[in-house]
């Protein structure tokens, strides 16, 4: 078990750029979830697979962000037309579903991004 | 659909002093319910969970919490607080059967010598 890793751990991009994040999961989880956490808040839920499958996106995901799993293992996480309110660290988490039963979250360290 | 609602958004605390950190939730149907700590520039690490079983629950670091579902409440607390321990606590909540998880606000807890 290597954890949750998140690539890269900073990103600052002027506006209006385009960015990339990427996600790997524990290797034998097959849910995998992305969010949001801004300052004094707690995370905010964007959006899960359910090994390549995406289920389920947040209202807080405007057409600009964009999520995949290919082949249900890493996931990339892009938001184009980058704004200044898109700054927030971008969690990454997974776990593993078995029957009715859901393990707890795995959390990655995140990327944090500025928009400047 | 479920929400989570953390009393306390800083506790102040003298090392080996006892803590609560208050956590009550709303949803219609069963849930499990997780604390989860951040320490800084870290990512979030589960404390403790409640599945099912017996209402009070034991985690990492001498942490433990007692889930009152008359109260719907979740409240963590440590009966003798470390330095250490400064840190961010989340409670969050899933409905049983569910995918999503959602988080609390955050309390941090400050542990001063």
């Amino acid at each position: 078990d290597t954890g949750v890793s998140q690539d890269p751990r900073h990103k600052i991009t002027k506006r209006g750029q385009n960015v990339t994040f990427r996600c790997d999961p524990i290797s034998e989880h097959n849910r995998l979830y992305w969010y949001r956490q801004t300052l004094g808040q707690g995370p905010e839920f964007l959006t899960y697979f359910q090994n390549e499958a995406q289920l389920e996106k947040s209202r807080l995901l405007s057409d600009r962000f964009s999520a995949e799993r290919p082949k249900g293992s890493f996931s990339t996480l892009e938001i184009q037309r980058t704004e200044q309110g898109d700054s927030a660290m971008y969690l990454c988490a997974s776990s593993l579903r078995q029957g009715i039963y859901n393990s707890p979250l795995h959390f990655g360290n995140g990327t944090r991004l500025t928009v400047t | 659909a479920q929400s989570v609602t953390q009393l306390d958004s800083q506790v102040p605390v003298f090392e080996e002093a006892p803590v609560e950190l208050r956590c009550n939730y709303s949803s219609s149907v069963s849930v499990y319910l997780f604390w989860y700590v951040q320490y800084p520039n870290q990512g979030l690490q589960l404390l403790l969970k409640y599945l099912s079983g017996s209402t009070l629950v034991k985690g990492i670091n001498g942490f433990e919490a007692e889930f009152n579902k008359s109260q719907t409440s979740f409240h963590l607390r440590k009966p003798s607080v470390h330095i250490s321990d400064t840190a961010e606590y989340f409670c969050a909540v899933t409905e049983g059967g569910g995918f999503k998880t959602i988080f609390g606000a955050g309390t941090r807890l400050f542990v001063k010598a």
